[in-house]
């Protein structure tokens, strides 16, 4: 009963640092989205896939790369983590198109802190 | 301009009130329609879709007005566990993504 699971679920990097957030989907889900969540900003898509060996840019996609080389996963990638990339980050999955239900279904979220 | 507005709140109303949300968005060629709820610290799950005639589930009651591009979200007799950030959201027609507004905070006391 695992659905979207992201790892790690906390982490403070140092400005500068790189890291990678996983995201897995046990649902054989065609699209995956990541999504930065900040206090007064509301959601905000980063970058989404809508398939194996697609990705494209969100809103805010500056700063982050993805990659998702498998159906099931979806990884975000800092490369120099600067302090205004310090947020809560969610995964989302959903069946794609022709099944256009506007069900995501997200994350636990993960909450990065850049110091 | 944002895609999604909503208006933050905070909304602190009694148990048993009624209170309603509403939420506008930029895009005409919006398609579909949602109200998310976020509890704290959690991660947003799906309250219902918003239909063109308007829908009712339970005690929510879902809105749609194309004309005024707004999307209304009213919850009767409500209860101390509907305390959350109710999240408005668009999908913008040929878009494979969709747009949250930021979120209306409710708490209900008792």
């Amino acid at each position: 009963n695992a659905g979207v699971t992201q790892t790690p679920k906390f982490r403070v990097l140092k400005t500068g640092q790189s890291m990678t957030l996983l995201c897995a989907q046990d649902m054989n889900h065609e699209y995956m989205y990541w999504y930065r969540q900040d206090p007064g900003m509301g959601l905000r898509l980063i970058h989404y896939s809508v398939g194996e060996g697609t990705t494209a840019k969100g809103e805010v996609p500056d700063g982050y790369n993805v990659s998702r080389l498998k159906k099931q996963n979806f990884l975000l990638g800092l490369e120099s983590a600067a302090p205004s990339q310090t947020s809560v980050y969610f995964c989302a999955s959903s069946y794609g198109k022709g099944s256009n239900t506007g069900e995501l279904f997200f994350g636990e979220g993960s909450r990065l802190t850049v110091l | 301009r944002k895609e999604v507005e909503q208006d933050p709140g905070p909304f602190n109303v009694p148990e048993g009130a009624t209170v309603a949300f509403n939420c506008t968005y930029s895009n005409s060629a919006s398609q579909s329609f949602f109200w998310y709820r976020q509890d704290c610290r959690k991660e947003p799950k799906l309250l219902m879709s918003v239909y063109s005639s308007g829908n009712e589930d339970g005690r929510f009651t879902a809105q749609l007005n194309r004309a005024s591009q707004y999307i209304s979200l009213l919850i009767r007799d409500s209860k101390l566990s509907d305390s959350a950030t109710y999240l408005c959201v668009v999908n913008i027609q040929g878009a494979q993504k969709l747009v949250f507004g930021q979120g209306t905070r409710l708490t209900i006391n008792p």
